[in-house]
């Protein structure tokens, strides 16, 4: 089975930061990739699919890229609202595993 | 309004079985795949079982498969999940999801608010 593996698994950064969350596959799932946010106490959202487009309502700060094994989520200015743990998941093929996920905290 | 619901959740003992469902509404139920996605206290999320539109094609993640069946009634807009010879590590928040496709393998754009399922003697 393909692996999923997010870096870092936790940050912390300032309000305006840039922040950026990597995920690897072990093999190439060409763009079938999605990224969610899971705020605490609360559900997950489909922020990204498809590698990098960008779900309807999602703020443009959020984006995504890459293909075959290395994708990028990133947040150009973080907000307070921004802080949760955030999860890939590739959907190439079953199982569509999550990565371990990446808890983002405000410094 | 696109709506999942789960139930079926509770105490089990180690060995056990359980039957979760899910109802769907709001959305044409026989055109979209569904998974269950589950979730441990305070631990990241694990990608369960997925089902096809149809039905015909089910898949599971290596951990359940051969003690969890996935299944569907499209006549009841129902997703279920029966669970045997359930494990302590069983214990999570089981979640029903929607996925964008009709096929097995792929994202999700619903979530249902999630059932609990305890294994412990």
């Amino acid at each position: 089975d393909i692996q999923m593996t997010q870096s870092p698994s936790s940050l912390s950064a300032s309000i305006g930061d840039r922040v950026t969350i990597t995920c690897r596959a072990s093999q190439g799932i060409n763009n079938n990739l999605a990224w969610y946010q899971q705020k605490p106490g609360k559900l997950p959202k489909l922020l990204i699919y498809g590698a990098s487009t960008l779900q309807l309502g999602v703020p443009s700060r959020f984006s995504g890229s890459g293909s075959g094994t290395d994708f990028t989520l990133t947040i150009s200015s973080l907000q307070p609202e921004d802080v949760a743990t955030y999860y890939c998941q590739k959907y190439y093929s079953a199982p569509c595993t999550f990565g371990q996920g990446t808890r983002l905290e405000i410094k | 309004e696109v709506q999942v619901l789960e139930s079926g959740g509770g105490l089990v003992q180690p060995g056990g079985s359980l039957r979760l469902s899910c109802a769907a509404s709001g959305f044409s139920f026989s055109n979209s795949g569904m998974s269950w996605i589950r979730q441990s206290p305070g631990k990241g999320l694990e990608w369960v079982s997925g089902i096809s539109g149809s039905g015909g094609l089910t898949y599971y993640a290596d951990s359940v498969k051969g003690r969890f069946t996935i299944s569907r009634d499209n006549s009841k807009d129902t997703l279920y999940l029966q669970m045997n010879s359930l494990r302590a590590d069983d214990t999570a928040t089981y979640y029903c999801a929607k996925l964008m496709t009709i096929f097995g393998p792929s994202l999700v754009d619903v979530w249902g608010q999630g059932t609990t399922v305890t294994v412990s003697s």
